[in-house]
């Protein structure tokens, strides 16, 4: 089954614009690990935010910020200020507890246009 | 701190050959992992190792992908017969502890088999 959805292959955003990432999950464990990953054209995975299940306060990092809604299973992912580095491919992934590895999305494609 | 290095970048084989990919982890990191990365797919799992250790290798491929760890550092992964299905981008992790929130990723090696 589907852990991680993410239904918006690709989205364009103008630049210095927000931008919300959609991401649904799927569990039925009270204590899990949510995660955002950004990769670029080169390839590499670049860790960007994390949630946990228990934490109160939605995670933000700079620019990233996570709407975290728990009873919806929805953790998105909000880009503010867009930049023209910010165009990549955006992977929503979760951890449980007793499954140490992550399960990703399928990802969405974000542009930034100028 | 060096990141996760992984070689070679791209590789190009014909199908029913044999193929290797190397990873260094991040330094004193005991967790190593291998995803596979199909094109507009996210990420999944092939192999966890904890320093020597196999923690899961369920989604792995058996018959034809085997991957080792010697000395609980450095890790291979092979292939071997290769099969069209299995080009796509693998990617090698490493993270400090086990269950560690944060996997540090490499820049993945693109293997094409035709």
């Amino acid at each position: 089954a589907q852990k991680i959805t993410q239904t918006q292959p690709g989205m364009f955003v103008q630049e210095k614009e927000a931008v919300t990432l959609d991401c649904t999950y799927d569990t039925s464990d009270p204590s899990y690990g949510l995660f955002w990953y950004k990769q670029p054209s080169s390839g590499e995975m670049i860790f960007l935010i994390y949630q946990g299940s228990y934490d109160q306060q939605n995670a933000t990092e700079g620019r990233y910020s996570l709407n975290f809604q728990k009873a919806r299973k929805s953790a998105n992912l909000v880009i503010s200020a867009s930049q023209l580095g910010d165009s990549a491919m955006y992977f929503c992934a979760m951890r449980e507890p007793n499954d140490y590895k992550l399960s990703f999305g399928a990802g969405t494609t974000v542009t930034v246009r100028a | 701190e060096a990141g996760v290095a992984q070689s070679p970048r791209y590789k190009i084989i014909e199908k029913r050959q044999s193929v290797a990919f190397w990873c260094n982890p991040i330094s004193g990191h005991a967790t190593l992992y291998w995803y596979q990365q199909i094109l507009g797919q996210g990420p999944k799992l092939l192999i966890q190792f904890q320093n020597n250790g196999v923690v899961d290798d369920s989604q792995l491929p058996k018959d034809r992908f085997s991957a080792e760890r010697l000395k609980g550092v450095d890790s291979t992964l092979k292939i071997q017969p290769a099969k069209l299905e299995d080009s796509a981008v693998y990617l090698c992790a490493s993270s400090s502890i086990l269950g560690d929130y944060e996997q540090y990723f490499g820049p993945g090696t693109r293997l094409t088999v035709t």
